[in-house]
């Protein structure tokens, strides 16, 4: 167990539908990371949050959107989904933000499958 | 894209050192490298990381060039466990981007 809690970890919907996927921190850390790996794909960096705040972005599609709360869960929102949406979603954590200097070390959930039919 | 250069793929005979390599030839004076591994499809996993020196963990050793244009990372005794992806990474205005990473293959 890796301390970051990453909810369902399975989810099958339809095209067309919303999704939200959950991610808790480990205990401490203020930042928060999500991933997408599509099938035989490199893990693509989507948004980072640090202490509720938008740090840094990625290949996020505007069908995506995050945000990170006051107890610094954070929530990935996908909607109008897909096929090709279908993928692993990591969420990370550290203690850091985006200092440019400094060792930031990431800590990884298990991951939310998500299957779009 | 990474900033990173990694093989695609790697064997290496179970009980033997698995020597990997990166190239990171634009890293600049004030950036650590970090490795990770993912096995399968589990949440990628934390290794060492480093920025001048040569460290070592209970996981693996990091050798790193004094140029620091290049790293290798060392599993001294690798397991067919050891099997899984490896990423070499280089943080990018503060965000970590992962390459394609080595495909290692340890074999009985």
């Amino acid at each position: 167990d890796s301390g970051v809690t990453q909810t369902p970890k399975h989810l099958i919907t339809a095209t067309g539908q919303r999704v939200t996927l959950r991610c808790s921190p480990r205990s401490g850390d203020l930042s928060v990371y999500w991933y997408q790996q599509s099938l035989d794909q490199g893990l693509q960096f989507l948004i980072q949050y640090y202490n509720g705040e938008e740090r840094a972005k990625g290949n996020i599609l505007e069908r995506f959107s995050a945000q990170q709360f006051p107890d610094l869960h954070s929530e990935l929102n996908l909607s109008s989904l897909e096929l090709g949406d279908s993928a692993l979603y990591f969420c990370a954590s550290s203690v850091l933000g985006s200092r440019p200097s400094g060792a930031n070390v990431l800590t990884f959930g298990a991951g939310s499958r998500l299957t779009v039919l | 894209d990474a900033k990173t250069t990694q093989p695609p793929s790697m064997d290496c005979a179970e009980g033997r050192a698995a020597n990997l390599p990166c190239n990171h030839s634009t890293i600049s004076g004030n950036e650590y490298v970090y490795w990770y591994r993912q096995i399968h499809s589990q949440g990628p996993q934390y290794i060492i990381h480093g920025l001048k020196n040569n460290e070592t963990n209970e996981m693996a050793s990091l050798i790193i060039t004094e140029d620091r244009k290049s790293s290798t990372l060392i599993l001294p005794h690798a397991t067919l466990r050891d099997t899984a992806v490896y990423y070499c990474i280089v943080r990018e205005g503060g965000k970590l981007i992962f390459g394609q990473g080595t495909e290692l293959s340890v074999k009985p």
